[in-house]
């Protein structure tokens, strides 16, 4: 199984400023037949489930502020969020979909500093 | 837009069989394309992927389970299951049904249902 390692556990920042979580793979998502990182970032409120904000490792979903961006390739990963929002609170995790079975990152829980 | 609901009892005794089940609406259970996950949550193992079964009913589970897992679809019912065997109190958790068109590659998890806690006790 790919393991998902996910830096650091629990990170707190102002107001509009800048949050970085890291995410690393014990092996390479990136399926070279397509070049695609098959790397998903999800943020989750608590009492809720969930949300996928991006895919490939960098496109955002649907709907997804665009100070959400995610970045890197093979077995590095990067979210980032530009300009904090109160309503950024959550955990984030992130997750491979390169092979079975699908595993994903212990989570980084994000808090207002 | 496709949601999904699950049910199921919240409660469960120990070596007994934990049995959910997710119905989907806003869209057919059988759209090409479409896979239909189970994944639970828990404070000790964090998410965890138990399996899917997809549109052609081709199904695929986490090897994790030890073979405990079964899933199956109710295609008359839009609706598909999971069956759980010789639950311990390792298997409590919040269990999600969700969704995945298939669009952002299998696996990328789109629809997912609120959750329900499942707690195996005497």
């Amino acid at each position: 199984d790919i393991v998902m390692t996910q830096s650091p556990d629990s990170l707190a920042v102002s107001l509009g400023e800048r949050a970085t979580i890291n995410c690393k793979s014990s092996q390479s998502v990136l399926f070279n037949s397509d070049n695609k990182n098959y790397l998903t970032w999800y943020q989750q409120k608590p009492g809720q489930p969930p949300k996928l904000l991006i895919y490939w490792a960098s496109t955002r979903e649907s709907g997804v502020p665009d100070r959400f961006s995610g970045s890197g390739s093979g077995t590095d990963f990067t979210l980032t969020i530009t300009s904090l929002q109160a309503e950024d609170v959550a955990v984030y995790y992130c997750q491979q979909y390169y092979n079975l079975p699908y595993t994903f990152g212990q989570g980084t829980k994000l808090e207002i500093k | 837009q496709v949601q999904l609901q699950e049910s199921g009892p919240g409660l469960v005794k120990p070596s007994q069989t934990l049995s959910l089940t997710c119905t989907v609406s806003g869209g057919s259970i059988s759209s090409a394309g479409y896979y239909w996950n189970w994944i639970r949550h828990s404070p000790g193992k964090g998410l965890e992927w138990i399996g899917y079964i997809d549109y052609r009913e081709k199904i695929y589970y986490n090897s994790s389970l030890n073979s405990r897992a079964t899933i199956s679809v109710d295609t008359s019912k839009n609706q598909f299951s999971l069956k759980l065997t010789s639950v311990t109190a390792a298997d409590t958790a919040v269990y999600f049904c969700v969704g995945d068109s298939g669009v952002s590659g299998a696996g990328s998890f789109e629809y997912w249902g609120q959750g329900t806690l499942v707690t195996v006790s005497s």
